[in-house]
C-alpha cells in the first residue's frame, strides 16, 4: 500500500525556517515528482512546487509567490522528501500536504492521487 | 501564470441531482492537462478526472469530466450523500500548476 506521512509542522515564529518531511513506503520512491500542496485555514489549495526524480534531474518547479523562500528535496535512500521553508511569514500559515502519482510518467507525474493526510505550520509570534 | 476561475462558488442540491460545475483559464490549457479534486472536511484531496475526461482509478462513473481550451466542466450525475464536498479544479500544462478557487457542493 502506498503512504505518505508528513510531519515536521508545529508553531514558529515569523521569520524563522521549518523543514518538513515527506516519509513514503509501498512505491519506488526514486522514480516519482513529489507535489507539494498547502492550504491555509478556511481557504482553498495552492500548489508550492514539486520535485522531479533523479533520472530527471532533481530538478524544481515552484509557485512564483513564494520568491524562492522554499526549496524542495529528497533522499531516495531514505525515500523521504523534504520542503524547507525560510523567511516565514504569517501568510505561510497552513496545512502542508505531499502528494505524488504512482505509475504515472509525464504531466500525469504532476498529479496527486496519492496523498498524505498533512501537516500543520502556525506562523505567529 | 494561469489563473483558473471556478463557478459557482457554491451549489445548493439535493441527492439525486445533477450537479454541474465550470471552470475557466484565462488561457489555453496545455494539451488539456485539467483536473478535478473532490475534498471533503478535515480530509486530503482526491483525484476525480485527469486530462480533463478520464476518470481516476476507483471513481464512480456518475463522475464525468468535459471541455477544452479554457472551458471545462465537472458533471455529477446524480448526487450522492457522500459526493456533498468541496471541488476544485487544477491545471498542470503550464508551470506554475495552479488550482482553482474550488465549488463547494452543499445539501439543499
Amino acid at each position: 500500500e502506498v503512504q505518505l506521512v508528513e510531519s515536521g509542522g508545529g508553531l514558529v515564529q515569523p521569520g524563522r525556517s521549518l523543514r518538513l518531511s515527506c516519509t513514503t513506503s509501498g512505491f519506488t520512491f526514486r522514480d516519482y515528482v513529489m507535489t507539494w500542496v498547502r492550504q491555509a485555514p478556511g481557504k482553498g489549495l495552492e500548489w508550492v512546487g514539486f520535485i522531479r526524480p533523479k533520472v530527471s534531474g532533481e530538478t524544481t518547479e515552484d509557485a512564483a509567490s513564494l520568491k524562492g523562500r522554499f526549496t524542495m528535496s529528497r533522499d531516495d535512500s531514505k525515500n523521504i522528501a523534504y520542503l524547507q521553508m525560510n523567511s516565514l511569514k504569517t501568510e505561510d500559515t497552513g496545512v502542508y500536504y505531499c502528494t505524488t502519482t504512482v505509475g504515472s510518467d509525464g504531466y500525469e507525474a504532476r498529479l496527486g492521487s496519492v496523498w498524505g493526510q498533512g501537516t500543520l505550520v502556525t506562523v505567529s509570534s | 501564470e494561469i489563473v483558473l476561475t471556478q463557478s459557482p462558488g457554491a451549489l445548493s442540491l439535493s441527492p439525486g441531482e445533477r450537479a454541474t460545475l465550470s471552470c475557466r483559464a484565462s488561457q489555453s490549457v496545455y494539451s488539456n492537462y485539467l483536473a478535478w479534486y473532490q475534498q471533503k472536511p478535515g480530509q486530503a484531496p482526491r483525484l476525480l478526472i485527469y486530462s480533463a475526461s478520464s476518470r481516476a482509478t476507483g471513481v464512480p462513473d456518475r463522475f464525468s469530466g468535459s471541455g477544452s481550451g479554457t472551458d471545462f466542466t465537472l458533471t455529477i450525475s446524480r448526487l450522492e450523500p457522500e459526493d456533498f464536498a468541496v471541488y476544485y479544479c487544477q491545471q498542470y500544462g503550464n508551470s506554475p500548476l495552479t488550482f482553482g478557487g474550488g465549488t463547494k457542493v452543499e445539501i439543499k
